[in-house]
């Protein structure tokens, strides 16, 4: 089966570094996808890997290795702004995406 | 970035009443469309795939007859709860993917929260 594994939740501190872990299982992939997703609010994009390696957009960057299923998503200098759910979901065979049930991410100051 | 307009943003009704959701690509042809739900500090639940001109393929579980589904243009999906009840109170979502959108990046609308009384 298909299945986005990734943790409930975590807490960090503000202006620190915080790493949110996504591992995957598809059928078939086309590309791993983070969202951020505050309370009561559709999901934005936040970024997109297809190739293995870190891609990086300013405070955020995502990583993915293929070989192994695994993505992260680096958050930098956290502010209280980027208190909200991240949302991992992977792309398979049939352009499908595969959700995670997201990380809560609290943080403090 | 491309634009999803969704509407409307909040919608209350009556037990047994129908609720059309509209989702508009604004700015782009959206030749495929995804309606998802989220219940309460759940994750985002797909119940439907819809192609421009044909009809939508539903996931296992969703009722395709309670809720239907119209992608009659490139520009427009719509979503229509049929005799709601207050189960079917939740946040919908829709999401559309353009045409040659290599990455399969999808654009959101701005959900719509259903309260059924």
């Amino acid at each position: 089966g298909q299945n986005i594994d990734q943790p409930t939740e975590m807490t960090a501190t503000e202006g620190a570094i915080v790493q949110i872990n996504c591992t995957y299982q598809t059928s078939g992939f086309n590309g791993l996808f983070w969202y951020q997703q505050h309370a009561g609010e559709a999901p934005t994009f936040l970024s997109y890997n297809v190739l293995d390696g870190l891609e990086e957009k300013g405070r955020f960057s995502s990583f993915l290795s293929r070989s192994k299923g695994y993505s992260y998503l680096l958050l930098k200098e956290l502010q209280m702004k980027d208190s909200a759910s991240y949302l991992c979901a992977a792309l398979d065979s049939n352009y499908q995406l595969i959700w995670g049930a997201g990380t809560k991410l609290i943080i403090k100051p | 970035g491309a634009v999803v307009s969704q509407h409307p943003s909040w919608v209350i009704c009556k037990s047994g009443t129908s609720v059309k959701i509209e989702c508009r690509s604004l700015d782009f042809q959206a030749t495929t469309m995804f309606w998802y739900r989220q219940f309460p500090k759940q994750s985002l639940m797909l119940m439907a795939t819809s192609n421009e001109g044909s009809k939508a393929t539903y996931e296992q579980g969703v009722e395709k007859d309670k809720f239907l589904i119209n992608h009659a243009s490139l520009t427009l999906s719509t979503l229509t709860v049929t005799s709601a009840h207050p189960e079917d109170s939740s946040f919908y979502i829709c999401s559309a993917k353009g045409a040659g959108a290599d990455t399969g990046e999808l654009f959101f609308g701005e959900g719509s929260r259903l309260t059924v009384l």
